[in-house]
C-alpha cells in the first residue's frame, strides 16, 4: 500500500530563486490539498484540487505561488521569487470524496530560504 | 468562521498511563467533522481518529478515542496505557460543510512520555 509520496523532502535556497515541489497521492484519490506548517504552528490551507480542477485557494496564496495537477494525479506546487518568509514545512494530502472523507499527509517537504 | 483551540502547548505523561489532551471548537455548521492527527519529529501528520457531528457514540480506535461532547463543543482525544512513541505533537482538526473541504487546525499539543 503505496501513501502519499513528496518530493523533495528537503530544499534550501537562496532569496529570489524559484522552487517546485511534488506530490504523488494514493492512487485512487481524486482531491488533493496543499497545506503548509511554521514552526510551532498547525497547518493552514493553501489550495485543493478535485481531480484536475483546481477549486479552492487560501487567501495565502499568493501571486508567486501556483498550483496544477495536470491529469488528476500528481501535483506541483511552484513558488516563484522566493522569500525568506516562505520557509516553511509544505505539506500534501489526498481523499476520496465520500461521507467521512479523511485527509491522509504526505511526509513534507522542508523549505529554508536563505 | 470556524475555529479549533488546543489550550495545552505541552503535557508529561508517565509510560502506561492515560492521557487525555483537549480540543474545543467554534462553528455555526450543524454538519462537520472532527479529526485528531500526530505529528512525530520526522514531520508527517498521521491520521488517528474521526468523529462526525452526527455520530451518536464517541469514536474509538485501538487506544484512541474521542470524547465528544457536542453541547460543549470539545473534542478530547484520550490515549490509554501510553508508550514511549507516543512522543509527538498532537493536532485536532475541523472540516465543516459550509467551508468547503479544508481542514482547519488547531495549534497542536506536544506529548512527552516519560519511562
Amino acid at each position: 500500500d503505496t501513501g502519499v509520496s513528496q518530493d523533495p523532502r528537503h530544499k534550501i535556497t537562496k532569496r529570489g530563486q524559484n522552487v517546485t515541489f511534488r506530490c504523488d497521492p494514493i492512487s485512487e484519490h481524486n482531491r488533493l490539498y496543499w497545506y503548509r506548517q511554521t514552526l510551532g504552528q498547525g497547518p493552514e490551507f493553501l489550495t485543493y484540487f478535485q481531480n484536475e480542477a483546481q477549486l479552492e485557494k487560501s487567501r495565502l496564496l499568493s501571486d508567486r505561488f501556483s498550483a496544477e495537477r495536470p491529469k488528476g494525479s500528481f501535483s506541483t506546487l511552484e513558488i516563484q521569487r522566493t522569500e525568506q518568509g516562505d520557509s516553511a514545512m509544505y505539506l500534501c494530502a489526498s481523499s476520496l470524496k465520500g461521507r467521512q472523507e479523511t485527509q491522509y499527509f504526505g511526509p513534507g517537504t522542508r523549505l529554508l530560504v536563505l | 468562521a470556524q475555529k479549533i483551540t488546543q489550550t495545552q502547548p505541552g503535557m508529561f505523561v508517565q509510560e502506561k498511563e492515560a492521557v487525555t489532551l483537549d480540543c474545543t471548537y467554534d462553528t455555526s455548521d450543524p454538519s462537520y467533522g472532527l479529526f485528531w492527527y500526530k505529528q512525530p519529529s520526522s514531520g508527517e501528520m498521521i491520521f488517528l481518529i474521526y468523529q462526525g457531528s452526527y455520530d451518536q457514540q464517541n469514536a474509538t480506535e485501538g487506544r484512541y478515542s474521542l470524547n465528544f461532547q457536542k453541547a460543549r463543543k470539545s473534542a478530547n482525544l484520550v490515549i490509554s496505557a501510553s508508550q514511549l512513541g507516543d512522543s509527538a505533537m498532537y493536532f485536532c482538526a475541523m472540516r465543516t460543510k459550509a467551508a468547503g473541504n479544508k481542514l482547519t487546525f488547531g495549534g497542536g499539543t506536544r506529548v512527552l512520555v516519560k519511562p
